[in-house]
């Protein structure tokens, strides 16, 4: 079983709609990243959490420490959305920096 | 800042011969990283460095060579390319958090190596 589960692996949207994607670990955390990975390959950080919940622009990115769980919504999504989104945690227990992805989430938002 | 660069982007390599992948950041960031990224697999850790001089293995070493002689450079070798070692490989750079957390990583654009 993968550290780092996410869900769903696969999501296509009608452009408006309300998108949720999903990740769950079984480590103990220091902090979770949330990365967009475009068609063209670049990948760019999209929130950085520890805590609580993060906002930027229609982006909205929440965890849940006791849960092990993380959520990252998108509102109105937009064509310009289709990615893949992918989540990484840091475990507390290694020591050194060292993330654990998941296998990430693809995303497709037709017009 | 041009931020995290990699050379080149597109390699293509006879099973056997070596070569070298840069990495270069001007973030003046501690901690860098090489991952790879393989189909239906998240990226994995191949070598990391929290600053000049200090490198340290990730969850798949084998085949890898890294050096860290500057802040800003971190080349990845490939000592006798093996068609397993046909990837994505991405380049990422951060430093240390403010408390015991981890700031964001800033990647490169990657660079597609095929083996033959």
């Amino acid at each position: 079983k993968n550290e780092v589960e996410q869900s769903p692996q696969n999501l296509t949207a009608q452009e408006g709609e309300f998108i949720t994607i999903n990740c769950s670990y079984s480590v103990g955390i220091s902090a979770l990243h949330w990365l967009q990975q475009h068609p063209g390959g670049g990948i760019v950080s999209l929130f950085m959490l520890s805590s609580g919940k993060k906002k930027h622009g229609r982006l909205i990115a929440t965890i849940n420490i006791q849960e092990k769980h993380s959520s990252l919504h998108i509102t109105a999504s937009h064509p310009r959305d289709s990615a893949v989104y992918i989540c990484a945690v840091a475990p507390l227990t290694s020591g050194t920096y060292k993330y654990i992805f998941g296998t990430g989430t693809r995303l497709k938002v037709l017009a | 800042n041009a931020g995290v660069t990699q050379t080149p982007k597109f390699q293509v390599l006879k099973t056997g011969q070596s070569m070298t992948l840069q990495c270069a950041q001007d973030m003046n960031h501690e901690y860098m990283s090489w991952y790879r990224q393989d189909p239906g697999m998240g990226l994995r850790l191949i070598h990391y460095s929290v600053g000049a001089g200090i490198t340290d293995q990730g969850e798949v070493p084998n085949g890898y060579n890294v050096s860290r002689s500057t802040t800003e450079d971190f080349p990845l070798r490939l000592l006798s390319a093996a068609p397993s070692q046909t990837s994505v490989y991405f380049c990422a750079s951060n430093n240390r958090g403010r408390s015991r957390g981890y700031n964001e990583q800033f990647f490169g654009p990657g660079t597609r190596l095929t083996v033959l």
